[in-house]
């Protein structure tokens, strides 16, 4: 699975956007961008995934650049709730272990 | 409501005596997996299932056991606990079959000290 690169952390007022990037630049052509969260201790939480194309959900968006070596997740109007750890993974839909490799991702804080 | 649920939430105990950890999903998932987060080292794969009676060691085995005898449920075995599983242990599950198969579903986590 590619590695990934993320920010350690970030800051975003509430009711702002808030941008979080990864950069993969080693990703392979059959491997998908995941993002889950992990608020506080509680299990993580699967956000958005991506291959080539920009994608929404009810969550957030999924930008990937066209060389697919970076993404960006929005968060279009972040809440204090939105408050955890981001981590960006990079795999086959699934591999031999079917294991999520998550790295240190970005603790966001999202502040009054 | 789809989950994942696992028992117990809190656990301490002492060096050597066997507990089990218990997991339970909803979701008619085929795949389960246990994983343990500690600080510095993120989340680790200890085991995993891929489908009933089939399972495997993940990157951090030692020091456990997995059953699936039923789909919905996968139970973490640690045999002769020792200090150096303190941890949080958190079961995933999901599926490769349906429109689904790209999400994994995590419990909320079992805190197990052992001293």
């Amino acid at each position: 699975d590619a590695k990934t690169t993320q920010p350690p952390s970030m800051d975003c007022a509430e009711g702002r956007a808030a941008n979080l990037p990864c950069n993969h630049s080693t990703i392979s052509g059959n491997e998908y961008v995941y993002w889950y969260r992990q608020i506080h201790s509680q299990g993580p939480q699967y956000i958005i995934h991506g291959l080539k194309n920009n994608e929404t959900n009810e969550m957030a968006s999924l930008i990937i650049t066209e060389d697919r070596k970076s993404s960006t997740l929005i968060l279009p109007h972040a809440t204090l709730r939105d408050t955890a750890v981001y981590y960006c993974i990079v795999r086959v839909l699934w591999g031999s272990q079917g294991n999520l490799i998550f790295g240190k991702g970005t603790k966001l804080s999202v502040k009054p | 409501e789809a989950q994942v649920t696992q028992n117990p939430r809190y656990l301490i105990t002492v060096t050597g005596k066997k507990l089990t950890v218990t997991c339970s999903q909803n979701m008619n998932h085929e795949y389960m997996s246990w994983y343990r987060q500690d600080p510095g080292l993120g989340l680790r794969q200890i085991y995993y299932s891929m489908n009933v009676e089939v399972t495997d060691k993940g990157d951090v085995p030692e020091g456990y056991k997995v059953s699936r005898k039923e789909k919905r449920n996968f139970p973490l075995i640690l045999e002769s606990p020792s200090p150096n599983q303190t941890s949080l242990y958190f079961c995933a599950s999901g599926t490769r079959t349906s429109g689904r198969s790209h999400e994994q579903y995590f419990g909320p986590g079992t805190r197990l000290t052992v001293t």
